[in-house]
């Protein structure tokens, strides 16, 4: 069954270090989201991006991150200078399309420790 | 603005039990979507089900259902047959069709845990 991979599973960074998360989408969606879960608190939406351009974003993904499809398959998250504060479990997901159903599908995680 | 609402932090069930997880919603979308998803200690979210808010019939898959009560706004899982693999944290998430938003909103979630 296809599935979201993100890679690494766990990232362990010095505050103020740039750090990139990857995420391979399922192949034919064309709809790719982050979403971040500081431990033991609620799942939050980051970004959401179709058609090589970021399609809405929240109060969280301020000017440090950023997001690109560099080629057919990846899809990276960029933390550009990280704080104890992004410390938390990113999640990527994908969907076949962004309308009505638009089950989105979640990869397993990134945690990313920031010390 | 759209929230949902888990009030259940935690849930006990016996094995082979049915446990009913709730969730509340607030919308001003016409339209929406309603999603549970399970997250295992391992971390990764599960899709398990879905719910339009224009579906006629309640949404089931295999041994989830989801009882939909619009009028209440409350979208409640229900689990049958209880296994000690159901043992996880789930959470409620919905989506408005028309907002013109492709995020989910997600609850602050219930941990079940099942015993033997």
């Amino acid at each position: 069954e296809p599935e979201v991979t993100q890679t690494p599973s766990h990232q362990v960074t010095q505050m103020g270090q740039e750090v990139i998360l990857r995420c391979v989408p399922i192949s034919n969606h064309l709809y790719f989201y982050w979403y971040r879960q500081i431990l033991g608190q609620k799942v939050e939406f980051l970004v959401s991006f179709y058609n090589n351009e970021i399609s809405e974003k929240s109060e969280i993904f301020d000017d440090q991150f950023s997001v690109e499809r560099p080629d057919g398959s990846n899809f990276t998250l960029k933390i550009r200078s990280t704080k104890l504060e992004d410390s938390a479990m990113y999640f990527c997901a994908s969907s076949e399309d962004g309308v009505a159903k638009n089950i989105q599908y979640f990869g397993a995680g990134t945690r990313l420790s920031v010390l | 603005a759209q929230k949902i609402t888990q009030t259940q932090p935690g849930m006990f069930v016996q094995e082979k039990e049915a446990v009913t997880l709730d969730c509340t919603y607030d919308t001003s979308d016409p339209s929406y979507g309603l999603f549970w998803y399970k997250q295992p200690s391992s971390g990764e979210m599960i899709f398990l089900i879905y719910q339009g808010s224009y579906d006629q019939q309640n949404a089931t898959e295999g041994r989830y259902s989801l009882n939909f009560q619009k009028a209440r706004k409350s979208a409640n899982l229900v689990i049958s047959a209880s296994q000690l693999g159901d043992s996880a944290m789930y959470f409620c998430a919905m989506r408005g069709h028309y907002s013109g938003t492709y995020k989910y909103i997600f609850g602050t979630g219930t941990r079940l845990k099942v015993l033997a």
